[in-house]
């Protein structure tokens, strides 16, 4: 099946310090990736879609130039979180398609990458 | 606007029991379906996906889940609970759009 990893599965940084996650397609080629944020107890929050090769849309409320998304391959997918603060900890996890013409197809998951900033 | 309800925030139920999670959205035409399981610290797996056709769809994990359009309703059940099944179980809907809306999701304990 499609796999998609993310790395790092944890980290923790100082306030004020941008940090990257990655998130790679590893058997297919994802045209579209999709970051989400979840809060303790709650449910995915769409952040942002990305199409390869062009800039990412963000949903309303979320700050493109503190989330920071690039999708400069078809298995790559980063997010970086610029400036980080303490309210930016959170579980953020993303997700791969591979669209083929008009069809819906399945997003597969990654397993999240859990950050604290102190 | 489309949205998803999940009525139940969390769920008891004794191992070997049936389960059936609810799951209600709003969506102006025939939507797309998911059912996904979330272990803590971990990432979505997909349980099962309604696009069209047969509305009882079944699932991996002995999951099933039946499509209502006229309860605009997509429950998930299983006859029999194991307690490994114990997780965060998010119900989504697809619009079409390749955006995908999850609703608050439920919290399944299993007690032995």
């Amino acid at each position: 099946g499609a796999v998609v990893s993310q790395h790092p599965s944890r980290v923790i940084c100082k306030s004020g310090t941008s940090v990257k996650i990655e998130c790679r397609s590893l058997d297919f080629q994802a045209t579209t990736m999709f970051w989400y944020r979840q809060f303790p107890k709650q449910s995915l929050m769409l952040m942002a879609t990305s199409n390869e090769g062009s800039k990412a849309t963000y949903e309303q409320g979320v700050e493109k130039d503190k989330f920071l998304i690039n999708h400069a391959s078809l298995t790559l997918s980063t997010l970086t979180v610029t400036s980080a603060h303490p309210e930016d900890s959170s579980f953020y996890i993303c997700s791969a398609s591979a669209r083929e013409g008009s069809s819906y197809n399945e997003q597969f998951f990654g397993p999240g990458t859990r950050l604290t900033v102190l | 606007a489309q949205s998803v309800t999940q009525p139940d925030i969390h769920i008891t139920v004794s191992e070997g029991a049936s389960l059936e999670l609810r799951c209600n959205y709003s969506y102006g035409a025939t939507p797309y379906l998911f059912w996904y399981v979330q272990s803590p610290g971990q990432g979505l797996q997909l349980l099962l996906k309604y696009f069209s056709g047969d509305t009882l769809v079944q699932g991996i994990k002995g999951f099933e889940a039946e499509f209502k359009r006229s309860q605009s309703s997509f429950n998930l059940r299983k006859p029999s609970v194991h307690w490994s099944d114990a997780a965060e179980y998010f119900c989504a809907v697809g619009p079409g759009g390749f955006k995908t809306i999850f609703g608050a999701g439920t919290r399944l304990f299993v007690k032995a």
